[in-house]
């Protein structure tokens, strides 16, 4: 079983639309996660921190359900620009280090 | 500021030859990490440095990839002799610590004939 799962998609949405992603995580040991957006053909970069009492920043929420093992992403009045692959991230804590991606989640904002 | 460098951006040769890949972490960063990202196996960590020091090498495939960070400004990737299933993208990233969120390179697309 691969320790952080997502679902592949793709979403296809209409511009204005909420849409919301989730990623599921193995590793009971996971302390820190993240949201990294990746665009065709370039490198993944940061989107936003995961916190344990959830965030917010702009259109973007994110939050953690330790107990269920997810990180979800919220995005509300999409936007064409938001079109990209959206990849969680686990990392764990004490003990033995792992960091594990997602595969990530096409997203597709349509006019 | 510099992000993360990467060299070459794009570099196609034929199966058997060598290839060696570059990068230069974030000034004041202590871990780097090395991914591969395909379409059928998403980022596929290779290896890290903590402290220019590998600490998992885990994922490199086999043998015929080696990655060395002699000083903590540099690192390479270096795979010999290489193979048609080793074209991907080559990713490198760096970050303050093993806990803290990555900062990656604009990659390096490896097509191997």
């Amino acid at each position: 079983r691969k320790e952080v799962e997502q679902d592949p998609g793709p979403f296809n949405v209409p511009e204005g639309a909420t849409v919301a992603f989730n990623c599921t995580y193995s590793n009971s040991a996971s302390q820190s996660f993240f949201w990294y957006r990746q665009d065709c053909r370039k490198e993944p970069k940061l989107l936003m921190s995961v916190y344990s009492s959830g965030n917010e920043d702009g259109r973007f929420t994110a939050q953690l359900n330790r107990a269920s093992q997810y990180i979800s992403l919220l995005i509300r009045d999409s936007k064409l620009s938001d079109s990209a692959t959206y990849l969680c991230v686990a990392i764990s804590g004490a003990g033995s280090y792992q960091l594990t991606f997602g595969k990530g989640t096409k997203l597709s904002v349509i006019p | 500021d510099a992000g993360v460098i990467q060299s070459p951006r794009h570099e196609v040769t034929e199966m058997g030859q060598e290839v060696t890949l570059r990068c230069k972490p974030i000034s004041g960063h202590n871990s780097l990490f090395w991914y591969r990202q395909t379409m059928m196996r998403g980022l596929e960590l290779l290896i890290y440095f903590n402290n220019n020091v590998p600490i998992d090498d885990s994922g490199m495939p086999e043998d015929r990839f080696s990655a060395k960070m002699p000083n903590a400004s540099f690192s390479t990737l270096k795979i010999q002799p290489s193979e048609p299933r080793d074209s991907a993208v080559y990713f490198c990233a760096s970050s303050l610590g093993q806990r803290e969120k990555l900062f990656f390179g604009s990659g390096t697309q490896l097509s191997v004939l």
